[in-house]
């Protein structure tokens, strides 16, 4: 089982915010990554470190971080925001890379 | 432009090899950790191997040690992952991805650069 725990799917109304999460204790240590992958599509990193977005990640994209609890929300979202949502971090020992189970977003 | 090409992906049967490569351009490849990253079809992202800058420290999931190895060659910018005896849930896209970590308090952790992937069938 995966050491990042997700919300297998969450669903938001056009224009609305929504916060997708990520629970493990390795993110009592790490920023959690966030990615987003579309299908057929590879995986495209949108949030990393305390609340980076990539050049070309629009601003509704933000992260932020408690505990052992990261967030990815997305603020006004739009339909082509409609993906899987992956957290990513390395696991407790440091060397061995994990993701979350996926989170579909669905834009209604 | 930073740019990452897998190849090498294709159909093999039950316990049988395949060589992966992933050609990285554009950025200075000895710089970073890479790692390989699959995808079964219809799931999720399951991180497989990493590898550091200089190849002396690699790590494995799991389900592969043993069996997947992990290589690079800098001189060719080039990274590598030689698959034996594999298995039918080995079936997956394959992406290479360039890893960045470092440490100002919290641990910064993120793959920034990806391939489009190579697909892996294992089926008879």
């Amino acid at each position: 089982s995966s050491e990042l725990t997700q919300d297998p799917a969450v669903s938001v109304a056009l224009g609305q915010t929504v916060r997708i999460t990520c629970q493990g204790d390795s993110l009592r240590s790490y920023y959690a990554s966030w990615y987003q992958q579309k299908p057929g599509q590879a995986p495209v990193l949108v949030i990393y470190g305390k609340n980076n977005r990539p050049s070309g990640i629009p601003d509704r994209f933000s992260g932020s971080s408690s505990g052992n609890t990261a967030s990815l929300t997305i603020t006004g979202a739009q339909a082509e925001d409609e993906a899987d949502y992956y957290c990513n971090s390395r696991d407790s020992s440091g060397n061995h890379g994990v993701f979350g189970g996926g989170t579909k977003l669905t834009v209604l | 432009e930073v740019q990452l090409v897998e190849s090498g992906g294709g159909l093999v049967q039950p316990g049988g090899s395949l060589r992966l490569s992933c050609a990285a351009s554009g950025f200075t490849f000895s710089s970073y950790w890479m790692s390989w990253v699959r995808q079964a079809p219809g799931k999720g992202l399951e991180w497989v191997a990493n590898i550091k800058q200089d190849g002396s420290e690699k790590y494995y999931v799991d389900s592969v040690k043993g069996r997947f190895t992990i290589s690079r060659d800098n001189a060719k910018n080039s990274l590598y992952l030689q698959m034996n005896s594999l298995r039918a849930e080995d079936t997956a896209v394959y992406y290479c991805a360039r890893e960045y970590i470092a440490v100002a308090g919290y641990y910064y952790y993120y793959m920034d650069v990806w391939g489009k992937g190579t697909t892996v069938t294992v089926s008879s």
